[in-house]
């Protein structure tokens, strides 16, 4: 069975760091591109960063980009994400999850098959 | 940035009705489209990718369609388990977006 184990939530002053960290179990890390997707107290949820099987490419969203670092370590099964100069903004419940999809011609289409159960950041004075 | 927009954002209905939600893309997304459940509390599960391929171990009563930038999914016999919040999303391009959610209620 597919497991997603996401932690270093924390309540942190804003211009703080943070790194967060998803274990994954039951599948081959390595193969698997991960996403890491947020959700604001009683909002929707929001698309934060992207990371392929070999860690090689990277995507994030204008909202992060320049403040968080997302990278893995697959010998440890794992994903980070590095958020530092965090904002009251980036207060959520932060989601890894693991992509399914597939490549062709014209691009790479992947979608979230399965998720952590998150990991709350608060970020406050 | 591709922008979703989901109708309505709540819908009240009864165990046994047929439902519909509605989410419409700001540009064609081909058939790049998934439906996500969420309960309080817990992580979204998927539903649906590619618009209409139902994920393994989701009851058939949940069923997707749509291509370009419209798309629907339908319940078609409530269950008391199914009242929850649905998120559409597209994955045509980065960055990837959701929409703003539809709660489901009961009446």
């Amino acid at each position: 069975e597919v497991h997603l184990v996401e932690s270093g939530g924390d309540l942190v002053q804003p211009g703080g760091s943070l790194r967060l960290s998803c274990v994954g179990s039951g599948f081959t890390f390595s193969v698997y591109s991960i996403s890491w997707v947020r959700q604001a107290p009683g909002k929707g949820l929001e698309w934060v960063s992207y990371i392929s099987h070999t860690g090689t490419t990277a995507y994030y969203a204008d909202s992060v980009k320049g403040r968080f670092t997302i990278s893995r370590d697959n010998a440890k099964d794992s994903v980070s994400l590095q958020m530092d100069s965090l904002r009251v903004e980036d207060t959520a419940v932060y989601y890894c999850a693991r992509d399914e999809g597939f490549c062709t011609d014209g691009g790479c289409y992947r979608w979230f098959a399965s998720w952590g159960q998150g990991t709350l950041v608060t970020v406050s004075s | 940035d591709i922008q979703m927009t989901q109708s309505p954002s709540t819908l009240s209905a009864s165990v046994g009705d047929r439902v519909t939600i509605t989410c419409r893309a700001s540009q064609s997304i081909s058939t790049w489209l998934a439906w996500y459940q969420q309960k309080p509390g817990k992580a979204p599960n998927l539903l649906i990718h590619q618009a209409s391929t139902l994920e393994s171990g989701v009851p058939s009563r949940f069923s997707g369609g749509g291509s370009g930038t419209e798309f629907t999914l339908t319940v078609s016999s409530l269950q008391p388990d199914d009242f929850a919040t649905y998120y559409c999303q597209q994955y045509n391009s980065y960055p990837y977006t959701f929409g703003q959610g539809t709660k489901l209620e009961i009446k």
